[in-house]
């Protein structure tokens, strides 16, 4: 079975650009969940949706960053403009969600983002 | 809000012995724990969950203990291997989201 798929592997590109990550959950999943992983900070959750709906983006950093879901299959998280402090690793995660019941979820490999 | 806490940031044991892996928690209202396991380059693996109504969980090799009176979670490895070398993560859901630490790196001498 195809686990979450996120792509690019790797991102280098100048401060100031626009950066878009993409990621495909494991299909049937209906949560996706979008964390970044720093030494400093960890493992930290930016947002995540149920049933493509944002429900919590308590986690974002600021207004350049910004994430959609426009369908079951797909979701983008973007920063415009891009910092050097938003070197990081970032992850997509997805899970099914029963409504009642905790499930685990299912992490992608990651995007590693340097910003030079 | 939930922090989770450590022991040990690392740990090292020789092949063939048991690994054990502890884990604290702050919040009493977490109900479900997830053990993840990252090796370099990856994303963190599902190895084992434990709802807030079981006190121990046995899988291939690993059991995941739960003591909710102290908030205290461990995973035990058995006959730990050079594959088992990662860093371990125990994450309590609350609420739907996943509450990471900072980890604990478990190196495995041959």
């Amino acid at each position: 079975d195809a686990g979450v798929i996120q792509s690019p592997r790797h991102e280098v590109t100048e401060m100031g650009q626009e950066v878009t990550l993409r990621c495909k959950p494991i299909s049937g999943h209906n949560s996706l969940f979008w964390y970044r992983q720093t030494m400093m900070r960890g493992l930290e959750l930016l947002i995540y949706f149920n049933n493509n709906v944002p429900i919590d983006d308590s986690g974002m950093p600021e207004d350049r960053f910004s994430a959609k879901m426009p369908n079951a299959s797909f979701s983008t998280l973007k920063i415009q403009p891009s910092e050097p402090r938003d070197s990081a690793v970032y992850f997509c995660a997805s899970s099914p969600w029963t409504g009642w019941s905790n499930q685990p979820q299912h992490f992608g490999d990651g995007t590693r983002l340097s910003i030079l | 809000g939930e922090s989770v806490g450590l022991h040990l940031p690392t740990l090292s044991v020789q092949e063939g012995d048991n690994s054990i892996i502890n884990c604290a928690y702050s919040n009493s209202a977490s109900d479900y724990f997830i053990w993840y396991k990252q090796e370099s380059g990856k994303g963190p693996q599902f190895i084992i969950d434990i709802r807030s109504n079981m006190d121990k969980r046995q899988g291939q090799r690993v059991t995941v203990l739960l003591n909710k009176t102290v908030k205290h979670l461990s995973l035990q490895i058995a006959a730990t291997q050079p594959g088992d070398s990662a860093v371990y993560f125990c994450a309590p859901n609350q609420g739907g989201k996943l509450i990471f630490g900072q980890g604990t790196e478990l190196s495995v001498k041959p």
